[in-house]
């Protein structure tokens, strides 16, 4: 079974500050998702990345994916109080349309 | 389009009733999935459909629960008895088979058993 190890799983950041949070996975998937629940919410999508070396960006936030080191990471740049929220990502592990979630990355920013 | 639609949003039972929770995936989507999603436990996969018929249901705790998905547009989940312990959110998300394959995923149904 894939495993998908998401670190840190709580981040407490200033306002205008940087930082990255990591998800490594266990076994070969050529796909990885990036999703944001807020508080009392759903999970929304944010990235979808479909091959190695894929970077996307929306707004603040930057993901990316190294399928040969089963990394992905997602860069937050000059963090806004809005970004709060937990993020999780999933592995697809190409044997069928199950996903393999994190337990997730609490992010809070402080004004 | 909708998006992929739960009910109820909230549901309060008490300990030994029959609970059912409803999903309808976004149209064409042909895998649907459901999720229980709890403080302890984080985000865990129950069971998932294919082309209407279950292709992994070791997700499920035990035989109290079971799930259905009689046509492309609808999906049960049904625990009987409920317990205590069943308190959760319950996510229904749905995929395409083509494309990215993202999964969509519903308001989710707030459980709690008295």
């Amino acid at each position: 079974e894939l495993k998908v190890e998401q670190n840190p799983l709580f981040l407490s950041m200033q306002e205008g500050k940087n930082y990255t949070i990591y998800c490594n996975y266990s076994t070969t998937s050529d796909r990885l998702y990036w999703y944001r629940q807020d508080p009392g919410k759903s999970l929304e999508s944010l990235f979808v990345l479909l091959s190695n070396g894929a970077v996307k960006q929306e707004g603040r936030l930057m993901a990316s994916l190294d399928t040969k080191a089963r990394l992905s990471t997602l860069h937050i740049t000059a963090a806004v109080h809005d970004l709060s929220a937990t993020y999780f990502c999933a592995a697809d592990p190409n044997t069928g349309n199950q996903f393999y979630f994190g337990t997730g990355t609490s992010l809070t920013v402080i004004p | 389009d909708a998006g992929v639609i739960q009910s109820p949003r909230h549901e309060v039972t008490e300990m030994g009733q029959e609970v059912t929770l409803r999903c309808k995936p976004i149209s064409g989507h042909n895998s649907l999935f459901w999720y229980r999603q709890t403080m302890m436990r984080g985000l865990e996969l129950l069971i998932y459909f294919n082309n209407n018929v279950p292709i992994d249901d070791s997700g499920m705790p035990e035989d109290r629960f079971s799930a259905k998905m009689p046509n492309a547009s609808f999906s049960t989940l049904k625990i009987q008895p409920s317990e205590p312990r069943d308190s959760a959110v319950y996510f229904c998300a749905s995929s395409s088979s083509g494309g990215a394959q993202t999964q969509y995923f519903g308001p989710g149904t707030r459980l709690l058993v008295l």
